[in-house]
C-alpha cells in the first residue's frame, strides 16, 4: 500500500520562476493538504483540497494556488518565487468524515530559490 | 490567536533514560491533538493521536497525555535509544479548523 508520494524530492528555482509541486495521497485517501516549513520551525498550513475544491486556506498570499484531480492527486503552484519562499513543502492526505481525520504526510519537496 | 509552544527546544540525554517532551496551547478548543517525528530533511511520521474526549495514547515506549482544561499535552518516551534521535511536533487541530497547527519541535538526540 503505498504511502504519500511527492515529486520532485529538491527543486531549485531563481526569483521570479513559477514552480509546480506535486503529491498522490495514500490509497483510498480523498482529502489533501499542503504544509510549508522553513528551517527550524513547524509547518505551516497552505491549503486542504477535498473533492477538487479549496477548503480551507492558511495565511499565504495568492501566489500560491493548487488544485485536486479526479484521481485525489493535488499540485500546488507557486508564482513569482521569493527567496523566501524557500522551504520544505509537505503534502499531507486523510480520508474525510473518519472522525479521526489522522494526517500521513509525504517526504516533501525541498525548494531552493536563488 | 491560537498557537502551540514546544518546551524544551532541544534536549540531549543518555540511552536508556526516560524523558519528557512538552506541548502546550493556547485554545482549549481542540478537535485532535497529534504528535509527529521527524527526520532531517524528511517528511512527518504520526506517532500517537488523541482525540479531544481522550486522555491519552499509548503505543509501545510512548505515551502522550492531553489536559485540555490546562492547555497541555505531554509525551513520554521510556527508555530512550539513539534510534529515537529526531524533531518531535506536537500538533492540534482546533475545533472548526482543517488545518493542524504545529509547534517548532522538540530536538531530541540520544547519547549512546
Amino acid at each position: 500500500d503505498a504511502g504519500v508520494t511527492q515529486s520532485p524530492t529538491h527543486l531549485i528555482k531563481t526569483r521570479g520562476q513559477q514552480v509546480t509541486l506535486r503529491c498522490s495521497p495514500k490509497s483510498g485517501h480523498d482529502t489533501v493538504s499542503w504544509y510549508q516549513q522553513a528551517l527550524g520551525q513547524g509547518p505551516q498550513f497552505i491549503f486542504q483540497y477535498y473533492e477538487e475544491e479549496e477548503r480551507q486556506r492558511g495565511n499565504f498570499p495568492d501566489r500560491f494556488s493548487g488544485h485536486q484531480f479526479p484521481n485525489y492527486s493535488s499540485e500546488l503552484n507557486v508564482n513569482a518565487l521569493l527567496l523566501g519562499d524557500s522551504a520544505l513543502y509537505l503534502c499531507a492526505s486523510s480520508l474525510v468524515g473518519t472522525g479521526n481525520e489522522k494526517l500521513f504526510f509525504g517526504s516533501g519537496t525541498q525548494l531552493s530559490v536563488l | 490567536k491560537q498557537e502551540v509552544t514546544q518546551i524544551p527546544a532541544a534536549l540531549s540525554v543518555p540511552e536508556g533514560e526516560n524523558l519528557v517532551l512538552n506541548c502546550s496551547f493556547t485554545d482549549s478548543a481542540i478537535y485532535n491533538l497529534q504528535w509527529f517525528r521527524q527526520d532531517p530533511g524528511k517528511g512527518l511520521t504520526s506517532l500517537l493521536l488523541i482525540q479531544s474526549s481522550q486522555r491519552e495514547q499509548t503505543s509501545g515506549r510512548l505515551n502522550a497525555s492531553l489536559d485540555k482544561s490546562s492547555g497541555r499535552s505531554t509525551l513520554y518516551i521510556a527508555a530512550s535509544q539513539p534510534g529515537d534521535s529526531a524533531t518531535y511536533l506536537c500538533a492540534v487541530c482546533y475545533t472548526g479548523r482543517r488545518a493542524l497547527t504545529f509547534g517548532s519541535g522538540t530536538r531530541l538526540q540520544v547519547q549512546p
